[in-house]
C-alpha cells in the first residue's frame, strides 16, 4: 500500500508570493489533515478535510486555506507569503473514526526568502 | 484549552540506560494519547497509543489520569532509539491531534 505522498518536497518562494502544496492520502483514507512543523513551535494543526468538507480548523490566519477533491487528494494554499511561513508542512491521512491512526507524509519544506 | 507539555527538549543517555520521556497534558475529559517518533530523514510515525496498552520496540507508556501524564519508558536504551519523540492528544474521534513540542532522544555508546 502506498503511503501518504506530498509534492513538491522542497519549495523556495519570495515574500508576497503564494504557494500550493499537494497531498495524496493512502487509498481508502478520506480524512486529510495538515500540520505546520517549526523548530520553535513544533507541530501545529492547520485544518482537516473529510469528504471534501473542512471539518476542523486550527488557529492560523486566513492566508492559509485548503481544499479536498472527490478522490480525497488535498491541496493547501498559502497566500501573501511571510518569512515566518518557512516551515515543514506535513499532511496526514486516516480513516476517520475511533481508534484510528494518522499516517504522515514526508512533508514539503517551504522556505520563504 | 487542551495542551500537551514535553518539558525536556533534549534527553541524552548512554546505551543500556533506562529512558523516560515525560509528557503531561491538560484536558478535563478522557483523551486519546499517542507517542509519535521521527527518525532522522524519515516521516513521523505512530509509536504507540494508550488505548492499545502494548509495548513497541521495548517502549511502554501508561496513562495516569490523576497526574495527567503519559510518560514514555524503556528499560534499556539502544542507539537506534535516537530520534525525535512527540506526545500527542486527541480529545475525541475525528478531532485534530494536539502535539507537544517534542523531545530529542540521543543514545550514545
Amino acid at each position: 500500500k502506498a503511503g501518504v505522498t506530498q509534492t513538491p518536497r522542497y519549495l523556495i518562494k519570495t515574500r508576497g508570493q503564494q504557494v500550493t502544496l499537494s497531498c495524496s492520502p493512502i487509498s481508502g483514507h478520506r480524512s486529510v489533515s495538515w500540520y505546520q512543523q517549526t523548530p520553535g513551535q513544533g507541530l501545529q494543526f492547520l485544518f482537516e478535510y473529510f469528504s471534501e468538507t473542512q471539518r476542523n480548523k486550527g488557529n492560523f490566519p486566513g492566508r492559509f486555506s485548503g481544499r479536498q477533491f472527490s478522490n480525497s487528494r488535498s491541496e493547501m494554499n498559502v497566500s501573501t507569503l511571510e518569512l515566518g511561513d518557512s516551515a515543514l508542512y506535513l499532511c496526514a491521512s486516516e480513516v476517520r473514526g475511533p481508534n484510528t491512526e494518522a499516517f504522515f507524509g514526508q512533508g514539503t519544506r517551504l522556505t520563504v526568502v | 484549552a487542551q495542551r500537551v507539555t514535553q518539558p525536556e527538549k533534549l534527553l541524552s543517555v548512554f546505551k543500556g540506560a533506562p529512558v523516560e520521556l515525560k509528557c503531561n497534558y491538560s484536558y478535563s475529559g478522557s483523551p486519546e494519547l499517542f507517542w509519535y517518533v521521527q527518525y532522522s530523514r524519515q516521516r513521523l510515525q505512530l509509536l504507540l497509543r494508550h488505548i492499545s496498552r502494548e509495548s513497541i520496540k521495548g517502549f511502554t507508556a501508561d496513562l495516569n489520569k490523576g497526574e495527567t501524564s503519559f510518560h514514555l519508558k524503556k528499560p534499556f536504551a539502544q542507539e537506534e532509539d535516537s530520534a525525535m519523540y512527540y506526545c500527542a492528544l486527541r480529545t475525541q474521534a475525528g478531532t485534530a491531534l494536539i502535539f507537544g513540542k517534542g523531545t530529542t532522544l540521543s543514545v550514545s555508546s
